[in-house]
């Protein structure tokens, strides 16, 4: 099993859409989760960590379900810039001290 | 504030060869952490430098050795290249103190060196 899956995609989605994107990971001890933005051919932006209260980022917010080893991402409002991959990452350690563990991706085409 | 940088942004090379990869991490940023990205996957950790120190390392081969100075900046070497050595690779950096443990630290990447394998 991967330590970290995610639906690879595409999402092709209308702008204005809501898409939810879903990870699960498993390693039960794992301390630290965010997802990271990545535009093709570039490098890994952080996008958001994710707290188990769950936060809100504009029209962006993200869930962690420790119990069920699982993260969401929610994007409302879908802009065309929106359009890129979004990588689940996971941490063994406390903030991101140490290795990060990057699922695939899943990739999300937003269109006119 | 420069983030972090590397170079070479691409090379070409052929099996057998050596390469040399270089990083130097953002102001403030004393630890960085090497990724190998291959085409269509996330990046999969290397090794973490800290102090000029490897502590810790992810499951690559011996091949792969890296080297942090004392301003922090990285080298990442890579011996008897494969072709499925080729990928993107990607520094990132982390602030001082790693161990402090913040929730809010997180790794900056720089733009990564491309390396394709003949």
């Amino acid at each position: 099993r991967k330590e970290v899956e995610q639906d690879p995609g595409p999402f092709n989605v209308p702008e204005g859409a809501t898409v939810a994107f879903n990870c699960t990971y498993s390693n039960s001890a794992s301390q630290s989760f965010f997802w990271y933005r990545q535009d093709c051919r570039k490098e890994p932006k952080l996008l958001m960590s994710v707290y188990s209260s769950g936060n809100e980022d504009g029209r962006f917010t993200a869930q962690l379900n420790r119990a069920s080893q699982y993260i969401s991402l929610l994007i409302r409002d879908s802009k065309l810039s929106d359009s890129a991959t979004y990588l689940c990452v996971v941490s063994p350690l406390r903030g991101s001290q140490g290795n990060l563990i990057f699922g695939k991706g899943t990739k999300l085409s937003v269109k006119p | 504030d420069a983030g972090v940088t590397q170079s070479p942004t691409h090379l070409i090379k052929t099996r057998g060869q050596q390469v040399t990869l270089r990083c130097s991490p953002k102001s403030g940023h004393d630890t960085v952490s090497w990724y190998q990205q291959a085409l269509g996957q996330g990046p999969q950790f290397i090794f973490q430098y800290y102090e000029e120190e490897e502590r810790q390392r992810g499951n690559f081969p011996d091949r792969f050795s890296g080297h942090q100075f004392p301003n922090y900046s990285s080298e990442l070497n890579v011996n008897a290249l494969l072709l499925g050595d080729s990928a993107l690779y990607l520094c990132a950096s982390l602030p001082k103190n790693p161990l402090s443990g913040s929730l809010t630290d997180t790794q900056y990447f720089g733009p990564g060196t491309r390396l394709t394998v003949l």
